[in-house]
């Protein structure tokens, strides 16, 4: 069974302080790994898409890495509008039913204080 | 382009009444999936439909069903609700041979 881990569950920063968030994973072999961003009451934004060990994805403050085990999103001197859920999402590589499926973590809620 | 549009925003029901959600995908997206948030809890996989056929469904009683339409816009469909189905529905699109899932803004369904 597919499965991933966030960490941690919620985390504080001060605007400019740069820090990171893990997602662990087990999945019959990995055919894409996603971490999207979620506003409260609102639908999950697609940020990146990692496909393979040693890929990384960067969009503003944002840097998303991947390793076999685990994929890190890196925020550089966040700010207050950076204050969301960070989702990560497995997709697994067998073929048919399941195929494209997503598998989430249950996220970490980033506030990034003024 | 436009979103992934889902409706109503908002939704109320009583226990043992029925829940229609409806979704429209992102042009030219074939594949629509819906998933269940509840409160503390991860978006839970419920279903997948693709050019018109239910692909895969998560781990959730048969009162959980929906339907894609030729236009592949689909609806969800919740029968005897439960207290415990309150939650945000999220539909997503996804177009054939890619990989990557756009969500709508959801519905938030409470059942009182």
């Amino acid at each position: 069974e597919d499965q991933v881990t966030q960490s941690p569950e919620a985390l504080r920063l001060q605007e400019g302080e740069s820090s990171s968030l893990n997602c662990s994973y087990t999945v019959s072999g990995l055919r894409g790994l996603f971490w999207y961003r979620q506003d409260p009451g609102k639908g999950p934004e697609f940020l990146f898409t990692l496909y393979s060990a040693g890929e990384e994805k960067e969009k503003e403050r944002l840097k998303a890495t991947l390793t076999k085990k685990e994929s890190f999103l890196h925020i550089t001197a966040p700010k207050p509008e950076d204050s969301a859920t960070y989702l990560c999402a497995v997709q697994a590589g067998y073929s048919g039913a399941g195929s494209y499926q997503l598998t989430f973590g249950k996220g970490t809620k980033l506030s990034v204080i003024p | 382009e436009a979103g992934v549009t889902q409706s109503p925003t908002h939704l109320i029901k009583t226990r043992g009444q029925q829940a229609t959600l409806r979704c429209s995908p992102i042009s030219g997206h074939t594949s629509v999936y819906w998933y269940q948030q509840a409160l503390g809890l991860g978006l839970q996989f419920l279903l997948w439909y693709d050019e018109g056929e239910e692909r895969n469904r998560g781990n959730f009683p048969p009162r959980f069903s929906g339907r894609q339409f030729p236009n592949y816009s689909s609806e969800l469909n919740v029968n005897a609700l439960e207290l415990e189905d309150s939650a945000l529905y999220l539909c997503a699109s996804r177009p054939g041979g890619v990989n990557e899932q756009f969500f709508g803004p959801g519905t938030r369904l409470t059942v009182l």
